[in-house]
């Protein structure tokens, strides 16, 4: 089965430590993101990435960090300079090319909590 | 900047009832929208898309959602919900000058009642 594929799903973290959501997809897809959802506040975009070994910042991007090493891999790393890490995160992809091409799949998400 | 705002946060309809879920955008130049669903405790899912064509556009378990570009709007329409469609839907938007970065609105909760 094609998809995406978010671990953990629950993870809590002590103040102060960094975190690293793992993030892969099997869909061939070259564009990857990750979203931070919150209630009422919809889906904001943290980061993006059209292709390996690039990616840019979207609109909430302060206090955390990502690698494109690979195609299949989007790792999201949420810093202790992150002032309100606590949230549910979600990654997606999509194609950069042909019909359709910005229709995002979605991963399960991942909920962090930190304490 | 681009953003997309939907009008209603929480709606309560009893099953039967008839569904309408406003979108709207700002964005003058061509744009790609999209509806996405959350079903309680399931991934997030594509709806309906409209890329081009015919503004009226069909997508899965009934829903349709019209692209009106004078009004620059894409609300979402059910003639008639049933309870399975508990869910938060998500109107998004691409500029198609703007790569890649699809704008999501806020979100709207719609509790079906049995």
């Amino acid at each position: 089965d094609g998809g995406i594929t978010q671990s953990p799903k629950y993870l809590f973290r002590k103040e102060g430590q960094n975190v690293t959501l793992s993030c892969e997809q099997n869909l061939n897809h070259d564009a990857m993101y990750w979203y931070r959802q919150d209630p009422g506040q919809g889906l904001r975009l943290i980061y993006y990435s059209q292709i390996v070994n690039d990616f840019q910042k979207g609109d909430i991007a302060e206090g955390y960090s990502v690698s494109r090493e690979k195609k299949e891999s989007f790792p999201l790393t949420v810093t202790s300079a992150q002032k309100n890490p606590t949230a549910f995160y979600l990654c997606a992809s999509s194609r950069t090319s042909g019909y359709s091409y910005n229709e995002q799949f979605f991963g399960p998400g991942t909920r962090l909590t930190v304490l | 900047a681009q953003s997309v705002s939907q009008h209603n946060h929480h709606v309560i309809l009893s099953e039967a009832a008839s569904l309408e879920l406003g979108c709207n955008y700002s964005y003058g130049g061509t744009v790609n929208l999209f509806w996405y669903v959350q079903y309680p405790g399931q991934h997030l899912q594509l709806l309906l898309k409209y890329f081009s064509g015919d503004p009226l556009v069909k997508g899965i378990k009934g829903f349709e959602a019209e692209f009106i570009k004078s009004k620059f709007s894409f609300n979402l329409r059910k003639p008639s919900v049933q309870w399975s469609d508990t869910a938060e839907y998500f109107c998004a938007v691409n500029a198609r000058t703007g790569g890649f970065k699809t704008i999501f609105g806020a979100g709207t909760r719609l509790f079906v009642k049995a």
